[in-house]
């Protein structure tokens, strides 16, 4: 159980174009999903919370008009890098936390997507 | 702010041989702390947690003790095995439901 899956895997795009990563929780809904973004040999870092229903909230230095993200319903999160540049070229990883204590799993715990690897040309 | 120093990598280790891999935090008030592993290929499992001082996560062999007097909580095993093999990540989360993570340890072991 507790599974989390992101689609594409993979995406390679233009410069200027636009691209939507979906972050999905299979088997449990959840309140809160997390936006991660991942450069080569360094930690994680979070870019934005998403409850659903309601705007997500960013992270100091992360521009929202620029990663737009929708928390549409309690399994589905979608991330989309409008006008990409080679600089937004990253392993961005999603994570979801349940939506009940009660299902056995406690709001600190974050089941964690195999991540989506974007380049931009 | 809250940061995780993790050990830097990769470490490659021959089988039943003793892991170590250091972490140490840095954080305001009092955090709950994680080891998660990614297998090749797969998202980040949780491993283990301890939420406070003194107490020792465990799972799967790993063992990690939430050390307040010197901000640590290494992990340890003490006998790898091949399956092993994958990215280690410390991380902390205080009172926000949002993770710190250290830069990731690649563990190799060869059989």
């Amino acid at each position: 159980g507790a599974v989390v899956s992101q689609h594409p895997s993979r995406v390679i795009c233009k410069s200027g174009t636009s691209v939507k990563i979906e972050c999905r929780s299979l088997d449990f809904q959840a309140t809160t999903m997390f936006w991660y973004r991942q450069f080569p040999k360094q930690s994680l870092m979070l870019m934005a919370t998403s409850n659903e229903g309601s705007k997500a909230t960013y992270e100091q230095g992360v521009e929202k008009d620029k990663f737009l993200i929708n928390h549409a319903s309690l399994t589905l999160s979608t991330l989309t890098v409008t006008s990409a540049h080679p600089e937004d070229s990253s392993f961005y990883i999603c994570s979801a936390s349940p939506h009940s204590p009660s299902a056995g799993r406690g709001t600190d715990t974050q089941y964690f997507g195999p991540g989506t690897r974007l380049t931009v040309l | 702010g809250d940061s995780v120093t993790q050990m830097e990598g990769p470490v490659t280790l021959s089988e039943e041989a003793f892991l170590t891999i250091n972490c140490t935090y840095t954080a305001t008030g009092y955090p709950s702390l994680f080891w998660y592993v990614q297998y090749p290929g797969e998202g980040l499992q949780l491993l283990l947690k301890a939420t406070k001082a003194d107490d020792k996560g465990s799972n799967k062999g790993f063992e990690a003790t939430y050390r307040k007097e010197t901000t640590s909580f290494h992990l340890e095993k003490g006998s790898v095995q091949v399956s092993d093999s994958a990215v280690y990540f410390c991380a902390l989360k205080t009172g926000a439901n949002n993770l710190f993570f250290g830069t990731g340890t690649r563990l190799t072991v060869i059989p």
